[in-house]
């Protein structure tokens, strides 16, 4: 099944650093949803992009939607110690009449205070 | 309070023993999936279904079962016919003209 590639997998940053991830897929996605999950939890939708270069903020999260409609970017301004978890990123696709979720492998996210 | 209630947290089971996740949503949405997940990686989708008694085959259908015969509850079967069970499953909803969906909290199923 489809995955899409998110980078990097895994960072470890002092608390107050500025964090950016990415997300890339060979498919064009109409919308971009940015996750986070916290240890056995699900995870928690934190930011939905709904068109090209639309650039959308969640407090100290910034998201961008890619103008190619392939990729979308999350970044994190001045870390807290709670931001650690893992950072998804998932397409939406409507096919045939069905939306399905398409989502990346993750980028976990360690915060050393 | 709205929301997607999974049940059991965790659960164990015996090899070659079928098991029911439960996923009840008190949120009114029409679509409901079930994801799967394993250490390090990201959610794989096992199934879906966008309206009551209709369900579809997600990526990695093999070895469980669904049934959607309520609009509030999605219960997936894990198999003996499943070859590696042992993850952690998601169930998500959403409206079905909506973009955001909504997870439970997981269930944890390990096979002993």
């Amino acid at each position: 099944g489809q995955q899409l590639n998110q980078s990097p997998q895994s960072m470890f940053i002092q608390e107050g650093e500025d964090v950016s991830m990415n997300c890339t897929s060979s498919s064009i996605f109409n919308t971009w949803l940015w996750y986070k999950q916290e240890p056995g939890e699900g995870p928690v939708l934190l930011i939905a992009l709904y068109k090209a270069g639309e650039l959308t903020s969640n407090g100290r999260l910034t998201a961008q939607f890619g103008i190619t409609r392939k990729d979308s970017f999350l970044n994190i301004s001045a870390s807290i110690p709670s931001d650690v978890g893992i950072y998804f990123c998932a397409g939406q696709s409507y096919t045939s009449g069905t939306y399905k979720y398409i989502f990346g492998t993750g980028t976990r996210l360690k915060v050393l205070a | 309070d709205g929301g997607i209630t999974q049940s059991p947290k965790y659960l164990f089971r015996k090899e070659g023993q079928n098991v029911t996740l439960s996923c009840e949503q008190n949120l009114n949405h029409d679509a409901m999936y079930w994801y799967r997940q394993d250490p390090g990686q990201g959610l794989r989708l096992i199934y879906y279904s966008q309206i009551v008694n209709d369900f579809q085959k997600g990526d990695i259908a093999e070895g469980y079962s669904v049934s959607r015969e309520k609009k509030e509850s999605f219960p997936l079967t894990v198999t003996s016919a499943q070859k590696n069970p042992t993850a952690f499953y998601l169930c998500a909803s959403s409206r079905a003209s909506s973009i955001e969906a909504f997870f439970g909290q997981g269930t944890r199923l390990t096979v002993v």
